[in-house]
Formats: C-alpha cells, structure tokens, sequence
C-alpha cells in the first residue's frame, strides 16, 4: 500500500474558524491533490501540486488555499470555514508526470471527514 | 473539456449474478481510462486501467475495454460477490497523464 497519511481523520469545528488538513507521504512521488467526496457528486478536485511550492487550482478552489513546502507534505487550509465544506477530504499521489513517462494512477489516503456546524 | 459520465445507482444484485456498470466519456486527445473502488470507510483503490483503444483492462474477475468508437469503458463482471459490495468510480486522465476526471460513483450492494 502506498504511504499516504491523512490528519486529522476527523474533525468538528464551527463556521468561520480556520482548518487545516495534512497529507504526508513516504512514496516521494511528485504530484500531490486534494478532492473533496459529496453524494451526487463523486470526486471533485480541490487543488493540486506538481512540485515543492508549485500548486494550481482545480474546479472547486473557492475557499481553500494549499502549501507544499517539502515534497512529502500537502496542506490544505480553510481560512474560514462554511457549512457547505462539510466533506470528505481525500489525499491522493500519483507517480506521473515526467517527460516521457505514461500516465500512472492515483494513490488515495483513508480520508478526512470535516464537519462545519 | 474532459468529463465521465456513469450509470446512476444504486446496483442491488444477488450473488453470482453478472454486473454491468455503464461509463461514457469526453476527452480531448488520448485519455487513460480507470476504474477505481472505494469500499465502506476506505479511500479509493484502482481496480483496473487501461491506456489505450483496444486494450482491456482487468482485475478480480473485472473487466473493462477501451472503446474509443463509442467512447466507452463499460465495467463487467461475470459472477459478483458479496464481497464485491462497494462504490465504483469511472475515471480518466488526460494527455498529461496528471488531471484526472471522476464519475460521480455507482453503490453496488450484492445480497446473498
């Protein structure tokens, strides 16, 4: 299995605190996501990163920020939390991407499950 | 742009019954296509690829083929389990093999 950790697996929090979520690997593989899961909408991608300190949007960012300072960690920070980021939060990592490589897949951690009242 | 489209759930199929589960797509250039499963309280696993028209990808007795006529990636299973009961995700990923696109995910529930 691939070394995704995923911290905290639970968390509670009210609307209009901040939160941030870790993701650490052990694979030292170069690209990094976070998805967010919600019924009727499978997966929908967060942010991304494809290197220490290069990130990009996906199609739901609004609300969220992302830092990766070292290759094995991928933080995603709500600066202020919304009912509405009531979720599951999954890490993943994929071993694509380099020149010349075909595409590889995704390697999921167990999920975070975040609850705003 | 790039979308999947799958089959809306829920699935309930008695034991050693055969399961198909319906994935079309939208892509630009030369997608890779996946089937991934997430089990109850579990991340998502790949169960099968396949990266190119033609090939089949396969995995637990799963089976998918790529059919870019029809722009397809159907999962088949010949004789499901209880064990089997999970969330199925039809995937693809882009030219650049780093941008993927999910389904919005069939729930299998199989009875004995």
């Amino acid at each position: 299995d691939a070394g995704i950790t995923q911290s905290p697996r639970h968390k509670v929090t009210e609307t209009g605190t901040p939160v941030t979520l870790r993701c650490h690997q052990t694979e030292n593989h170069r690209y990094m996501y976070w998805y967010r899961q919600d019924p009727g909408h499978g997966l929908r991608l967060i942010h991304y990163s494809y290197g220490v300190k290069d990130t990009d949007k996906g199609e739901v960012s609004d609300g969220y920020s992302v830092s990766r300072s070292k290759t094995e960690d991928f933080l995603l920070t709500l600066e202020s939390a919304t009912s509405s980021q009531t979720s599951v939060y999954f890490c993943a990592i994929s071993e694509s991407g380099a020149e010349g490589a075909g595409p590889g897949e995704l390697f999921f951690g167990e999920g975070s499950r975040l609850t705003v009242l | 742009g790039n979308s999947v489209t799958q089959m809306e759930g829920p699935v309930t199929l008695s034991e050693e019954a055969f399961l198909t589960i319906n994935c079309t797509y939208t892509a630009t250039g030369y997608p890779s296509l996946f089937w991934y499963v997430q089990y109850p309280g579990e991340g998502l696993q790949l169960l099968l690829k396949a990266t190119k028209a033609d090939d089949k990808g396969s995995n637990k007795g799963f089976e998918a083929t790529y059919r870019k006529e029809t722009t397809s990636f159907h999962l088949e299973k010949g004789s499901v389990q209880v064990s089997d009961s999970a969330v199925y995700f039809c995937a693809l990923s882009d030219w650049t093999g780093n941008q993927f696109y999910f389904g919005t995910g069939t729930s299998l529930t199989v009875i004995p």
